[in-house]
């Protein structure tokens, strides 16, 4: 465990459901992002929070809708997803210096098949 | 073009063996980062730096800001070393930002042999 925890580890849903995503995260840390990981690209970013508020929507297409109810959680909540949306979704938490360059701390990801 | 663009894609080693992997990017950066990434997802920061060179370990990694490039590596590789490693920077921004917002390399696949 890295202190950032990510529920559930597997999801499988079809395009219809609705299903979330969610981190948690007691490290003291202001900063919770939303990366995804597509087999065989590199990691793109999705979402930064800091101190709960969005400072980054890295053009998501609204059938991902993000939620931070406080510093310590942050979820990802899904619907009408496609196959296409298929990936690794990682979550990861970091200070939130204003240097722009802080050591994030990554959990072990929700894996996401949609059918 | 990536903006972060690793060598090699894969790897093969045999155990005792020094390991270099290389990043290149093109553009301006605060920091540069190594990550690791084991079969199952979860990623491990390795190193950040902005300058010179981290030892960490049997895992060094060194930066030349000049000539945007940074390398890791890797002495007396073992077959626990098997992973994925990624370079990513955190670019450098006119406004102040709060966190960090990373560009990511695709990854090395490193497989060390017993």
């Amino acid at each position: 465990e890295t202190g950032v925890t990510q529920t559930p580890r597997h999801l499988v849903m079809g395009m219809t459901n609705k299903k979330s995503l969610k981190c948690e995260q007691h490290l003291g840390h202001n900063a919770m992002y939303w990366y995804k990981q597509s087999a065989k690209k590199p990691l793109e970013l999705m979402f930064v929070y800091n101190f709960k508020e969005q400072t980054e929507n890295n053009s998501v297409p609204s059938r991902f809708s993000p939620e931070c109810p406080n510093s310590s959680h942050l979820f990802l909540h899904l619907h009408t997803l496609q196959p296409e949306d298929s990936a690794l979704y990682l979550c990861a938490s970091s200070h939130a210096g204003v240097s722009g360059a802080n050591v994030l701390t990554f959990g072990a990801g929700s894996r996401l098949t949609v059918l | 073009k990536n903006e972060v663009e690793q060598s090699p894609q894969n790897l093969t080693a045999q155990e005792g063996e020094f390991i270099t992997i290389n990043c290149s990017y093109s553009v301006g950066i605060s920091a540069l980062h190594w990550l690791q990434q084991h079969p199952g997802g979860g990623i491990v920061s390795l190193f950040m730096l902005s300058s010179g060179k981290k030892k960490h370990g049997r895992l060094i990694a060194t930066i030349n800001i000049q000539e945007k490039h940074s390398s890791l590596h890797i002495t007396a590789s073992h077959p626990r070393d098997s992973a994925v490693y990624i370079c990513a920077v955190s670019k450098r921004r006119k406004e102040e930002t709060s966190g960090s917002r990373l560009t990511f390399g695709e990854g090395t696949q490193l497989t060390v042999n017993p």
